[in-house]
C-alpha cells in the first residue's frame, strides 16, 4: 500500500544533542512537509520541500534542519539550538498540480526532551 | 492574518447523537477548505475537501457544508460512534501558494 512512514513513533532526546526524523513516502509524491503540533494549538509548518534538492523554511524553521537528496525521502533533524523541541513532528506529502489533492500525513513522532 | 477559528474546543456527546462543529476563517484569497480527523497520536485524516463552488461534501455519516459568503463551514457527524471521538480539524487554504491555515482543531468524546 502507498503512504508515508515516519520513524521512529516515539524518540527521547538528551539536552544538546542532535536527533533526526525520518519520513519516507512510497506515493511518488513531489511535495513534501514537515509539521510540529503542541497541544491546544494548530499545526505549524516548519520546513517543506516542493522537488528533490530544493527546500524552503516554513514559519517556525529556527533549530531544524532538512535534506531533499531523495524524492522518497525528507528527513528532519531537531539540533541543540531548538530550545523546546519536545512536541508531536508530522511530515505530510502532496501530489503535484492541482490544488485540491489532498495531502497525505503520516503517523507522526513523539519527542521528548529527558 | 489568515486565521482558523474552531468552535467548541471541546466537545462531549452520548454515542448515537449528531453534533457540528464549526470553523470560521479569515484566510484570503480563498482556495480550499479540507476537514480532517486526527486520532490521539495519529496522522490526521482527510475526511473532505471543499473548493469555492461546493456548498456541501458528504463521507459516510460526516457531512461538511461551506459558506464562501461568510467565511464559514461546519462538519455534521449523524449517529456518532465511540470511535468517532478524536480531533477535528479545520484548515483552509490560500492562493497563490496553497499554504495551509490550521485551526487548533475540535476535540471530541462520544461517551456510551
Amino acid at each position: 500500500d502507498g503512504g508515508i512512514t515516519q520513524s521512529p513513533k516515539y524518540l527521547f532526546r538528551k539536552e544538546g544533542q542532535n536527533v533526526t526524523l525520518s519520513c519516507e513516502q512510497n506515493l511518488n509524491h513531489d511535495a513534501m512537509y514537515w509539521y510540529r503540533q503542541d497541544p491546544g494549538q494548530g499545526l505549524r509548518l516548519i520546513y517543506y520541500s516542493q522537488i528533490v534538492n530544493d527546500f524552503q523554511k516554513g514559519d517556525i524553521a529556527e533549530g531544524y534542519s532538512v535534506s531533499r537528496e531523495k524524492k522518497e525521502s525528507f528527513p528532519l533533524t531537531v539540533t541543540s539550538a531548538q530550545k523546546n523541541p519536545t512536541a508531536f513532528y508530522l511530515c505530510a506529502s502532496k501530489a503535484p498540480g492541482q490544488p485540491n489533492y489532498g495531502y497525505t500525513f503520516g503517523s507522526g513522532t513523539r519527542l521528548t526532551v529527558v | 492574518k489568515n486565521q482558523v477559528e474552531q468552535s467548541p474546543q471541546s466537545l462531549i456527546i452520548l454515542e448515537g447523537k449528531n453534533c457540528t462543529l464549526q470553523c470560521n476563517y479569515t484566510v484570503s484569497p480563498f482556495s480550499n477548505l479540507r476537514w480532517y480527523k486526527q486520532d490521539t497520536g495519529r496522522g490526521p485524516v482527510s475526511l473532505t475537501i471543499m473548493t469555492f463552488s461546493e456548498n456541501t461534501k458528504s463521507n459516510g455519516r460526516y457531512t461538511a457544508t461551506l459558506d464562501a459568503d461568510t467565511k464559514q463551514s461546519s462538519l455534521h457527524i449523524t449517529a456518532s460512534q465511540l470511535s468517532d471521538s478524536a480531533s477535528y480539524i479545520c484548515v483552509v487554504s490560500a492562493f497563490p501558494g496553497y499554504a495551509l491555515n490550521f485551526g487548533k482543531g475540535t476535540s471530541l468524546l462520544v461517551t456510551p
